[in-house]
């Protein structure tokens, strides 16, 4: 049981380029979520999605692009990254709203 | 904007003793849930508890929630060294999962 993947894992990239953080999940939960981690600042969420082709942002949405045309692929694009949106970003799902969220590992994005 | 923050932001005990961990929230809420985040890692779900609900047990674990007062406790008794992790309380602000806000965590150490 696979559960909850994000790839890649750690990543380095430079300001301006365009980065896509894959996400992955293998039990049809209805809802997928972004988040990002930073010290001082706890989990912020940057954009959900409640089904395919049915998303909507968070509280820190700027900067960020997401799609979900299967239910189990939610990618976060950075257009153009920036310093500061170095950042360690978690993937999760939940079945329904208000259920346990189940998270990925991570994916730990440096903005040089 | 945090809804829930935790309470100590760091906690060191002895293997064995009881760690009480608190949480605060601004707005009314439908559930709190508790996550614990082992370092370079997702988070996990420990325990959910409804807000008509006041206590809660799960193995090792006890939270109970005040709406009053709008906080809620985490207790883990008999602690171990495998408890050692960052705890997150989280509050879904009666929008369901979708605006489910986290805090800053606590820092828990157990010292063998």
């Amino acid at each position: 049981d696979a559960g909850i993947t994000q790839s890649p894992r750690y990543k380095i990239t430079e300001t301006g380029r365009q980065v896509t953080l894959m996400c992955h999940q293998t039990w049809s939960h209805s809802y997928m979520f972004w988040y990002r981690q930073d010290l001082g600042h706890g989990l912020r969420l940057i954009y959900y999605s409640a089904a395919a082709d049915i998303t909507d942002k968070g509280e820190v949405p700027d900067g960020y692009v997401v799609s979900r045309s299967k239910t189990e692929n939610f990618p976060l694009t950075l257009e153009s990254a920036t310093r500061s949106q170095t950042s360690v970003y978690f993937c999760a799902s939940s079945v329904l709203s208000g259920n346990t969220i189940y998270f990925g590992e991570g994916s730990w994005l440096t903005v040089v | 904007s945090q809804q829930g923050e935790e309470d100590p932001q760091a906690l060191s005990i002895q293997e064995g003793e009881n760690a009480t961990m608190n949480c605060s929230y601004k707005t009314s809420i439908n559930n709190l849930q508790w996550y614990r985040q082992n370092s370079g890692r997702g988070l996990v779900h420990l325990i959910l508890i409804r807000s008509n609900e006041r206590e809660k047990h799960s193995g090792r674990l006890r939270v109970t929630l005040d709406t009053s007062k709008k906080s809620s406790s985490l207790l883990i008794t008999a602690s171990r060294a495998a408890d050692t992790a960052s705890y997150f309380c989280a509050t879904d602000a009666n929008f369901g999962n979708e605006k489910l806000t986290f805090g800053t965590g606590t820092r828990l150490t157990i010292i063998p």
